[in-house]
Formats: C-alpha cells, structure tokens, sequence
C-alpha cells in the first residue's frame, strides 16, 4: 500500500508562474514531512520540511502548506524560474521508523 | 564539510552475481539509511544503520544486507542479483535521522 501520494506525476509551468505538488497520507502518526528535490545525476536534496502542528512553512520561494483533517500537504513554488526544473518528491516519516516517500513530480519551467 | 560520498558510482553485474556498494557519511554523521530509486517505484527504504546497528528495515528480501563500521561508514551487499534490482541506490546520512543528506548514488545495471 502506497503510504504517501503524490501527484501530478509532470508539471509544465512558465517562468513567473506559480508551480503546485500536492501529497497525500495515510498514517496520522506521520510526524515530519520533508521535500526534496532532484536533479539528474545527483541525490535529493532537503529543500523544505514542515511538523503537522503547523499548517505553512515558507523559506524564500518555497512554501508548504499543510491540512491535518484532510491528510494532505503541498508544495508551492513561487515566482517559479527555469532552474527550479526538478524532480520534486514528498515524504512522510515515522519517529523511530522510516521514511516513506511520493513516486515523484518532474517539473519543468518554461522560459 | 565533505557531503555524502557513494562508491562506485557506476557498476554492471550479470544476473547470480553479488555487489557491495559502500558509503561514506558526512563527518559527524552515525546515521546512514539506504533506499533504492526506480523509475516506476521511486524511493523505497532498504534500512538504516546506526552506530554500527540496523535500526529499521524495509521490506525487502534477505538477498539485501548491510553494515555499518566504527567510523559510520557502510556497505550495502545484494547477493545473487536479478535483472529487477537494477536500480539507483542512494544512501543518506544524518546527524537527526529527520535532516537527510543524500549521496549522488551508485547506479546498478544487472544484466
């Protein structure tokens, strides 16, 4: 059983625009949730990371907004640039257990 | 400081052969999971050491092993491969088990 949900699976966005991934979970233990993002040829990298008893985070261009009742949290990137062109994954984590990610979101930003 | 180093990056076994991929943490570091990346899967969690003990397993067969040496460096060892296991093979460290450092990955072609 798929723990955390991701979609959509590509995202095409213009420069300026305002890119969305959206993740959902199953376990309510889940106690932190990060996004990495990735490029070709190299590891995820830790872009963000939020706790569920705060509903947004923001680090500059970045911003997660997170809904308890709903199970849900999102990605936005703002002001979205060509090199923001990724692969975004989702994850949820159990203290003392593993953590469990989205199948992954391949953005690309048109110039 | 130095990131999360991977060797080999590359490596093309023949199918009933084994692998050892090794790991070397961010200085610092005791915590070192491994995942395995796929294209129709994403990132599936292998395990994770810590101070030389595994401390969480995936679901993955008994072909999949692991340790961890006194200077929080590991190794990953898949016995008897199958052409399923290709794969990129990523391994993170972490000073908080929660902030994961991620390497660039060994990608494994069996063949």
């Amino acid at each position: 059983q798929q723990q955390v949900k991701q979609s959509p699976q590509s995202l095409i966005v213009q420069k300026g625009g305002i890119s969305i991934i959206n993740c959902a979970y199953e376990n309510t233990a889940f106690d932190y949730f990060p996004w990495y993002q990735q490029f070709p040829g190299k590891g995820p990298a830790l872009l963000i990371a939020i706790r569920p008893d705060v509903s947004e985070k923001k680090e500059g261009r970045f911003t997660i907004s997170f809904n308890k009742s709903a199970k849900q949290f999102s990605l936005h990137i703002m002001d979205s640039q060509p090199g923001d062109s990724a692969t975004y994954f989702c994850a949820a984590y159990l203290t003392g257990n593993q953590f469990y990610f989205g199948t992954g979101t391949s953005l690309t930003v048109i110039p | 400081k130095a990131g999360v180093t991977q060797t080999p990056r590359y490596l093309i076994k023949t199918r009933g052969q084994q692998v050892t991929l090794s790991c070397s943490p961010i200085s610092g570091h005791r915590s070192v999971s491994w995942y395995q990346q796929t294209p129709g899967q994403g990132l599936q969690f292998l395990f994770e050491y810590f101070s030389e003990t595994q401390r969480n397993k995936g679901n993955f067969p008994g072909r999949f092993s692991g340790r961890q040496f006194s200077n929080s460096r590991s190794e990953m060892n898949v016995s008897t491969l199958e052409l399923g296991d290709s794969a990129l093979y990523l391994c993170a460290s972490s000073l908080n088990t929660y902030e994961q450092y991620f390497g660039p990955g060994t990608r494994l072609t069996v063949t």
